[in-house]
């Protein structure tokens, strides 16, 4: 079984520049996830799918974040404009259901100089 | 508010057992996760407790009381690989899982 996918692996932008990120989930799995995690820090959800709904976003800084799920199975995630503070890693999870186990991708290292 | 405590940092010497503790204070329980995190590398998952008591599997054992808001992640048989972060992580119910920010462990020989 395919795990999940992400690119790209590492990105390197200036401030107020834009990037965007992909994610496609393991096959079949509803719930889908974008973590921020700084480097030394545990992950901090930024925004949660339920299929293409959004259930959480709570902590997605919306003045800068977005992000969409089309037909409820890729996901994109865009930064535009970057500040400094954004450098970490992006990881996208994906489980069957929310109370599920969460399944990894290898995460896009961000750097914004 | 949401709360996971976990020590930052554990030493232990190959061949050792560690222990290491997660407390946490949420609005809901639904069951907590340990995932182990290799550094630059992605979260993987270990163990899932709903239920109180010990789940054991192979070298990794963990334990939870839902009453003291509290688990363990035992390691046995420490080898130098298990050198990582642990991460501890809570489904409150409603569709959000927090995570603690792991313990990183250092394993010497």
């Amino acid at each position: 079984e395919a795990g999940v996918a992400q690119s790209p692996r590492y990105k390197i932008i200036e401030k107020r520049q834009s990037v965007a990120f992909w994610c496609n989930p393991i096959s079949g799995h509803a719930t889908l996830y974008w973590y921020q995690q700084i480097l030394g820090q545990g992950p901090k959800l930024l925004i949660q799918f339920q299929n293409n709904g959004v259930v959480d976003d709570s902590q997605l800084p919306k003045d800068r974040f977005s992000a969409e799920r089309l037909k409820g199975v890729d996901s994109t995630l865009k930064i535009q404009p970057a500040k400094l503070e954004d450098s970490a890693v992006y990881l996208c999870a994906s489980s069957l259901q929310d109370t599920d186990t969460q399944y990894f991708g290898p995460g896009t290292r961000l750097t914004v100089l | 508010g949401q709360n996971i405590d976990q020590p930052t940092e554990m030493t232990a010497t190959e061949g050792a057992i560690v222990q290491i503790n997660c407390t946490y204070q949420t609005s809901g329980f639904n069951g907590l996760f340990w995932y182990q995190q290799h550094a630059g590398e992605a979260p993987t998952f270990l163990s899932y407790n709903v239920l109180d008591g010990l789940e054991e599997k192979g070298r990794f054992s963990s334990f939870l009381s839902r009453s003291k808001g509290y688990s363990y992640l035992l390691l046995k048989e420490l080898q130098m690989k298990d050198s990582a972060s642990y991460l501890c992580a809570v489904n409150t119910g409603g569709f959000k899982t927090i995570f603690g920010a792991g313990t990183r462990l250092f394993v010497k020989a």
